[in-house]
């Protein structure tokens, strides 16, 4: 499958820790987008990492991608009680075909900030 | 800040019945789409829809769902036939812009079970 996959399933860390996600993925993409995702509620889109990029900032949000590898990184720095939460991968593949851009997600990484 | 709405956020419907979740997308977002989570799987793309019809349809999609713009404001998923199966969080989506390179807004989930 072309879906990405992200590590570790379960992220457990102390407020004002950094946390790193990971996210990997097997086909040619377009583009790869994190969301997130509290408990009970909708998907938010967090950032977008276009696949001739290979590092984007937005506030305390870090995204990496390695297209040799596969993979990415998303960083958030000095976490917060308020950033425990489920974060999903989601990749959008090169020349699919699809004008819309229909996005393949991850099975995501539960991540729980203690204050 | 914008946000897509969805009605109800939880239906419980008997298999065999019809079920019509709703959907209002941000007002000037032309790109709508629906997906559904089953319970500790991945986030699976149903459908995209532009212009009136549909873009793009995933396998999921058969021919017991279908999709409707019926007013210019809303966005409905009809279910035809429920199963068992199909018991999920569904999610609508909407974007300003079309393809691949855009993030998607996504509505807070219209929980179906099915008994």
């Amino acid at each position: 499958s072309q879906q990405g996959e992200e590590d570790p399933q379960a992220l457990s860390i102390q407020e004002g820790e950094n946390a790193t996600m990971n996210c990997s993925y097997k086909t040619s993409i377009n583009n790869l987008q994190w969301y997130r995702q509290n408990s009970g509620r909708g998907l938010v889109h967090l950032i977008l990492i276009r696949s001739n990029e290979r590092e984007k900032h937005s506030g305390r949000l870090r995204v990496t991608l390695d297209t040799s590898k596969k993979s990415s990184s998303l960083l958030i720095t000095a976490s917060r009680a308020a950033d425990t939460a489920s974060y999903f991968c989601a990749t959008v593949l090169r020349d699919r075909g699809s004008t819309l851009g229909r996005l393949y997600f991850g099975r995501g990484t539960q991540l729980t900030v203690w204050p | 800040e914008p946000e897509v709405t969805q009605t109800p956020s939880h239906q419980v419907t008997q298999m065999g019945q019809e079920v019509i979740l709703r959907c209002v997308p941000i007002s000037n977002h032309l790109y709508f789409y629906w997906y559904r989570q089953i319970l500790g799987q991945k986030v699976e793309f149903l459908v995209s829809f532009y212009n009136n019809e549909i873009s793009e349809k995933s396998e999921i999609f058969d021919d017991q769902f279908s999709v409707e713009r019926p007013d210019g404001s809303n966005f409905t998923l009809k279910i035809r036939s429920t199963k068992l199966e199909d018991s999920a969080m569904y999610f609508c989506a909407s974007s300003e812009y079309g393809g691949p390179n855009y993030g998607y807004t996504f509505g807070s989930g219209t929980r179906l079970t099915v008994v």
